[in-house]
């Protein structure tokens, strides 16, 4: 079955960055767009851009262009989402996600905690 | 970027009621649409897309509707397992995707 095993938890000074992995398993990898999706405590969801795991492109959302950059490693089918620059208000679950509702294309990670704390 | 508003921000209903969603486009989507079920701890799971499908697996008590920048997501009936968060998502043909705010529905 589809499975994205996301890495755990994590806790970084502002300032820093943070590099989340996403695992993919039970699909061909380069067969599905990889989804970032964040999650202020309380909050809604906020997408955070995509990346073509076939062709390596991206595309980030405006409000995170600049600091946010998505890669892959296709030999061992694993997305990548590094944030710089964390702020406090960048204290959030992420989420990387196989989507394509067109086609109900829908597969999640479990989410990590990123927390921001000085 | 095309903006999602979702109404109302809580919805306070009782089991065995219908409960009625919004969701508005601030640019017209055609039927690019879906909405998504969120449950605390648990990730998003979808629940309608093409603005009117139901996904694999879900009950037929849930229902969407509209077409352009006017959706709507129905809830018949409510069970205690409907009580969640819910969000639209807009997947026009060019990015960037947007969420909506969310509707909480709650116990009255």
């Amino acid at each position: 079955q589809v499975q994205l095993l996301q890495s755990g938890a994590e806790v970084k000074k502002p300032g820093a960055s943070v590099k989340v992995s996403c695992k993919a398993s039970g699909y061909t990898f380069s067969g599905y767009y990889i989804h970032w999706v964040r999650q202020a405590p309380g909050q809604g969801l906020e997408w955070m851009g995509w990346m073509n795991t076939n062709s390596g492109g991206t595309y980030y959302a405006q409000k995170f262009q600049g600091r946010v950059t998505m890669t892959r490693d296709t030999s061992i089918n694993t997305a990548y989402m590094e944030l710089s620059s964390l702020r406090s208000d960048d204290t959030a679950v992420f989420y990387c996600a196989a989507l394509s509702p067109a086609v109900a294309l829908d597969y999640w990670g479990q989410g990590t905690l990123v927390t921001v704390s000085s | 970027e095309i903006v999602m508003t979702q109404s109302p921000a809580t919805l306070s209903v009782s089991p065995g009621e219908r409960a009625t969603l919004s969701c508005r486009a601030s640019q017209s989507l055609g039927t690019n649409l879906a909405w998504y079920q969120q449950k605390p701890g648990q990730a998003p799971r979808l629940l309608i897309y093409g603005a009117s499908t139901r996904a694999t697996g879900i009950p037929a008590r849930f229902s969407g509707s509209g077409s352009g920048t006017e959706f709507t997501l129905s809830i018949n009936s409510l069970q205690s397992e409907d009580f969640a968060v819910y969000y639209c998502l807009q997947h026009n043909n060019w990015p960037p995707w947007t969420f909506g705010q969310g509707t909480k529905v709650e116990i009255k």
